[in-house]
């Protein structure tokens, strides 16, 4: 069975610093895997999705990298912002086009 | 539509009561999730629609819990009489190319 971890749960770091988010999964055989955010009390937003041919992903401060082989997966934020502040998920595709497994997710808040 | 639309966004019931919910998904997506999340939990898969057929029902916490997808778009998802732990947020997604755009979602409050 597909388990999805993050560390750290909780981040909080000042303002303009570069951080990174962990996703690990336990098995390797996955097809694509996608970073969302949720804001309170809203739904997912998709940040990056990474198909199971890619290495990473780049989109604006974002950047999200994927090692099959290891189970991992690193989302970096480069000079975070207050509006940064979200709680940040990850999640896996067991199978083409069927479930999706999600981490329980990383808060992070970024003070000014 | 241009993105997936869920309704109601609040829905505050009675225990015992029948609800359902609605999912648009986006147009054209012939996949289509339902997921609950619990308040500072993470998200459960409840079940999983291609089209009008819903391979993986395996999610569904209990019979009292049913989905329908019709004509390839909309999908209900119906808890028959309600419990206060079935208290959550009923959020849903869709797909066409394996990336999920999920709605703002239904929250669920049972008394």
């Amino acid at each position: 069975k597909q388990e999805v971890t993050q560390i750290p749960a909780a981040l909080s770091v000042p303002e303009g610093e570069n951080l990174v988010l962990n996703c690990s999964f336990t098995d390797s055989a996955i097809y694509n895997l996608q970073w969302f955010r949720q804001d309170p009390g809203k739904g997912l937003t998709s940040l990056l999705l990474i198909q199971s041919s890619q290495r990473e992903q780049t989109s604006g401060r974002l950047n999200a990298s994927l090692d099959k082989s290891s189970g991992r997966s690193t989302l970096y934020i480069a000079a975070s912002q207050p509006g940064d502040s979200a709680t940040y998920l990850c999640a896996v595709e067991v199978n083409y086009g069927q479930n999706f497994v999600f981490g329980p997710g990383t808060r992070l808040s970024v003070l000014p | 539509g241009a993105g997936v639309s869920q309704s109601p966004s609040n829905k505050v019931t009675e225990k015992g009561k029948d609800v359902e919910l609605r999912c648009d998904p986006i147009s054209g997506h012939t996949a289509l999730y339902w997921y609950r999340q619990s308040l500072g939990q993470g998200l459960e898969f409840l079940i999983y629609f291609q089209g009008n057929s819903a391979p993986d029902k395996s999610g569904l916490p209990s019979d009292r819990f049913s989905a329908e997808r019709t004509g390839g778009s909309v999908s209900t998802l119906t808890i028959q009489r309600t419990q206060q732990e079935d208290s959550a947020v009923y959020l849903c997604a869709s797909s066409a190319t394996g990336e999920l755009f999920f709605g703002e979602g239904s929250r669920l409050t049972v008394l």
